[in-house]
């Protein structure tokens, strides 16, 4: 059992460039969701999504962009990368109805922009 | 929207207990989880507490009270292994569907 896998682990842009990071999860988890990750800020929500054909902007979505268009995928798409998007991305998924709302997470993407 | 408070660092030796709290504020409530994180690695699910009380769970317990917006992730008999970072986190979004986490207590054992 995969779990969620991200892809690629590293990646580095230059300014202006664009990107998707790839995330899938084999879980059959209704609830999909994306955050950053930087030193001393903790993880914050980028975007989220409940279920195919619905998302939900997060706590930090501008310049990025989500679409959900089956279960098990969920991309993240940069179309103009900026140097402050430089940081570690986690793809992370849940069951819905789970008591504890437990969340697994990928490995994490992590991102230069120069 | 969501925000919770947690001491940004906390250092133990190996052998003591150490307590982790987590102030949060937010609109509708659906409990607070705790995850650990590991130097490079992903974070992973510690406990959840949708109640009030005490949660446990081997070496590591977690306690809620939501009359005063408050929990604490306790941790036992400490090991070195157990240097990590610490997040605790709300539900929040549309109907609490999305997870909120706070910046993260990193816990540092020494033997």
């Amino acid at each position: 059992n995969a779990g969620v896998t991200q892809t690629p682990k590293f990646q580095v842009l230059k300014t202006g460039q664009s990107m998707t990071l790839q995330c899938a999860q084999d879980m059959n988890h209704e609830y999909m969701s994306w955050y950053r990750q930087d030193p001393g800020m903790g993880l914050r929500l980028i975007h989220y999504s409940v279920g195919a054909g619905i998302t939900d902007q997060g706590e930090v979505p501008n310049g990025y962009n989500v679409s959900r268009s089956t279960t098990e995928d969920f991309p993240l798409r940069l179309l103009s990368a900026a140097p402050s998007q430089t940081s570690v991305y986690f793809c992370a998924s849940s069951l819905t109805g789970s008591p504890t709302g437990e969340l697994f997470f990928g490995e994490g993407s992590r991102l230069t922009v120069l | 929207g969501q925000s919770l408070e947690q001491p940004s660092e906390v250092t133990a030796v190996e052998g003591a207990i150490v307590q982790i709290n987590c102030t949060y504020q937010t609109s509708g409530f659906y409990g607070l989880s705790w995850y650990q994180q590991h130097d490079g690695g992903a974070p992973t699910f510690l406990s959840y507490n949708g109640l009030d009380g005490l949660e446990e769970t081997g070496r590591f317990s977690s306690f809620l009270s939501r009359s005063d917006s408050y929990g604490y992730l306790l941790l036992q008999e400490l090991q070195m292994k157990d240097s990590a970072s610490y997040f605790c986190a709300v539900r929040g979004g549309q109907a609490g569907t999305a997870l909120i986490f706070g910046k993260g207590t990193t816990l540092s054992v020494s033997s």
